[in-house]
């Protein structure tokens, strides 16, 4: 297992149109979590999966906002009506189900809305 | 969350230490200590983390407070693959226990 991998790394999008990011997180580990990284500032908190149930979701994402873990496995995180706001790279990041072990992040989506 | 305060940002040169000191006085007694650096373009990567004691691994040491209330992350001989963002963060212990709030983080730099 090569670690946690995003699809795609970079999108544009035109200001109104739908987007969807998709992550696969390591095999065994059944906490997916997401993130959203503005320039200079540190990744914020969107939501987590325990399994393909949604834990925890932050005021951050808003109603256009909806992730997904079907069966545990990968998840999406799909933006409806982008907005310049939106713009940002979208992290994923995985760990086993114990508390406080490690999580490993991938690499990112960057979204430019235009 | 409970809140961590770091430097914005520090200097180092190369195959010196570097000592990033970290306070979070209002940590509770649950909460751990946990450190991540983000290199250029990419995403967080774990460092190391800890509860009370003082911790070792290949990346670095974490030297925790007896009060906990601040903790200083060492990097033995900072090479130039060390200039990251490196983020101090309090994880509670718990179902969430993962879920990380970061703050600014502190910004090395390494000079050759």
């Amino acid at each position: 297992d090569t670690g946690v991998s995003q699809d795609p790394r970079h999108k544009i999008t035109k200001r109104g149109q739908n987007v969807t990011f998709r992550c696969d997180p390591i095999s065994e580990h059944n906490r997916l979590y997401w993130y959203r990284q503005t320039l200079g500032q540190g990744p914020e908190f969107l939501t987590y999966f325990q399994n393909e149930a949604q834990l925890e979701k932050s005021r951050l994402l808003s109603d256009r906002f909806s992730a997904e873990r079907p069966k545990g496995s990968f998840s999406t995180l799909e933006i409806q009506r982008t907005e310049q706001g939106d713009s940002a790279m979208y992290l994923c990041a995985s760990s086993l189900g114990a508390a406080n072990t490690e999580a490993f992040f991938g690499q990112g989506t960057r979204l430019t809305v235009v | 969350d409970a809140k961590t305060t770091q430097p914005n940002s520090m200097e180092s040169n190369e195959e010196e230490p570097v000592h990033l000191p970290c306070n979070h006085s209002t940590i509770s007694g649950t909460d751990y200590i946990h450190w991540y650096r983000q290199l250029p373009s990419q995403g967080p990567e774990y460092v190391i983390h800890g509860l009370t004691s003082n911790v070792n691994n290949r990346m670095a040491s974490l030297a925790i407070a007896e009060d906990r209330k601040s903790s200083t992350l060492i990097l033995h001989r900072a090479t130039l693959r060390d200039a990251a963002v490196y983020y101090c963060i309090l994880s509670p212990r718990g179902a969430a226990g993962n879920k990380l709030t970061f703050g600014g983080g502190t910004r090395v730099l390494v000079k050759p």
